[in-house]
């Protein structure tokens, strides 16, 4: 497509159950990141993929979260056992290329509330 | 360590002016990228402008434009001819190979 898409919008989970959360990459764009944005002003990186293998995971918590980018099906960021400070929004950016003169496209974003 | 700072948490302007927002970073690369994105209610960042560092011409797109002070450390954006339109938080950000750095955004205000 022509937009990164994700899915869903929004997603309430209480505490202690899992969150999938879902990005698909603008078509031909190889490197997908995921950020967390926490009100409304910090991004926070997660992790980001070339293709389908780990770029850079230098941001993600290990223990409760992780993410798979497998061909041809969308990229998915998957929480267990949620908490409370997971609530945020959670943005999913694709790229064309590495380099560093190529702009990261994001979707809209998946507003996950813990409750 | 790479860190972008936006030290105006908000910044209002009145219609048909002139606004500029601050963004300093720190990096020891000599060869990087910056960005400003634009974030409406809506929440869709998108892309206002970018700098290639290597390039000493500001960048310039339409009513936007930058002030790009390399040694400095320095990456400003202007916006001319304020639209109400142009409400929303503005973040800028520096590219490495693997990720973006952002700062924390300053929120524009455009009073009609």
């Amino acid at each position: 497509g022509e937009e990164v898409a994700q899915t869903p919008k929004h997603l309430v989970r209480g505490e202690g159950q899992k969150a999938k959360l879902y990005c698909a990459p603008i078509k031909g764009h190889s490197y997908v990141f995921w950020y967390q944005q926490v009100l409304k002003n910090e991004f926070k990186f997660l992790i980001s993929f070339q293709n389908e293998n780990v770029f850079d995971e230098t941001g993600m918590p290990k223990e409760r979260f992780s993410a798979k980018c497998l061909p041809n099906s969308p990229c998915s960021l998957e929480i267990q056992a949620t908490k409370l400070e997971d609530s945020a929004v959670y943005f999913c950016a694709s790229s064309l290329l590495p380099g560093r003169n190529t702009e990261a496209f994001f979707g809209q974003g998946t507003r996950l509330t813990v409750v | 360590a790479q860190t972008v700072t936006q030290s105006q948490p908000e910044m209002s302007v009145q219609e048909a002016e002139t606004v500029t927002l601050s963004c300093t970073y720190d990096t020891s690369e000599s060869d990087y990228y910056l960005f400003w994105y634009k974030q409406p209610p809506s929440r869709q960042m998108i892309l206002v402008i970018r700098q290639e560092a290597y390039k000493q011409q500001n960048a310039t797109e339409n009513r936007f434009s930058v002030n790009f002070q390399k040694a400095a450390k320095s990456f400003s954006l202007k916006i001319s001819d304020s639209q109400l339109g142009d409400a929303a938080m503005y973040f800028c950000a520096y590219r490495t190979g693997n990720q973006f750095y952002f700062g924390t955004g300053t929120s524009l205000t455009v009073i009609p």
